[in-house]
């Protein structure tokens, strides 16, 4: 089974300070995403990466970066968090044309 | 419009029922569908996926697909207490020039409520 890990299932982070989120496959994905989850919005889609070094904006881009340096590891940054973005994290890894696995997704709570 | 819409639910049925979930896209272009079920404080869980009009069966789940209509639908069989979940409609992106690289549109989530 394809393995999505989130490094953090809970995080309590201080408005101003910079937040990673990281989140590692282990089959050789070349797609990886960040999304948000809120409740009455969904999942929207922040950054998505379909190679090493290479990212693309998503939906809601603004306030993250992304960084993708090997194919297992794709990492969300907060430059400066914010209490609007106090939420579910998702991460997820696909291949080619195939669904998504999810990780276990990260719950932000910025103070 | 918006890009995917599901049936808003919250949607509930009697044990041993057949469960009918719905979602219409608007993007022409999109050639993968999935359903994703959420167990609530989990993350999605991908439970089938379509790329063919037509019905594709797996064990109690049915998909159907219709590109002409823009419309797929998940079927559950036999419902168990144990489907009680929101489950998610996802469609791919394609971008101007037919690429969509794996991206995913979701749907807003239908919630079904099994009960015994």
């Amino acid at each position: 089974d394809v393995k999505v890990t989130q490094s953090s299932r809970y995080l309590v982070k201080r408005t101003g300070e910079k937040v990673f989120l990281e989140c590692v496959q282990d089959m050789d994905h070349e797609n990886m995403f960040w999304y948000r989850q809120d409740p009455g919005l969904g999942l929207r889609l922040i950054y998505f990466s379909y190679d090493v070094k290479m990212k693309e904006k998503g939906d809601i881009p603004e306030g993250y970066s992304v960084s993708r340096e090997k194919k297992e590891r794709f990492s969300l940054i907060l430059e400066s968090a914010s209490t609007n973005q106090t939420s579910m994290y998702l991460c997820a890894s696909s291949d080619r044309i195939g669904g998504y696995t999810f990780g276990s997704g990260t719950r932000l709570t910025v103070v | 419009q918006k890009e995917v819409e599901q049936n808003s639910g919250p949607l509930s049925v009697p044990e041993g029922a057949i469960a009918s979930l719905n979602c219409t896209y608007s993007d022409r272009g999109s050639q993968s569908f999935f359903w994703y079920r959420q167990y609530s404080g989990k993350s999605p869980e991908l439970i089938m996926s379509i790329y063919s009009n037509g019905d594709k069966e797996d064990g109690r789940f049915t998909a159907q697909l219709n590109k002409a209509s823009q419309y797929v639908s998940l079927l559950i069989r036999d419902s168990q207490p144990s489907d009680s979940a929101t489950y998610l409609c996802a469609v791919n992106r394609p971008d101007a020039g037919g690429t969509s690289y794996g991206k995913l549109t979701f749907g807003q989530g239908t919630i079904l409520t099994v009960h015994p």
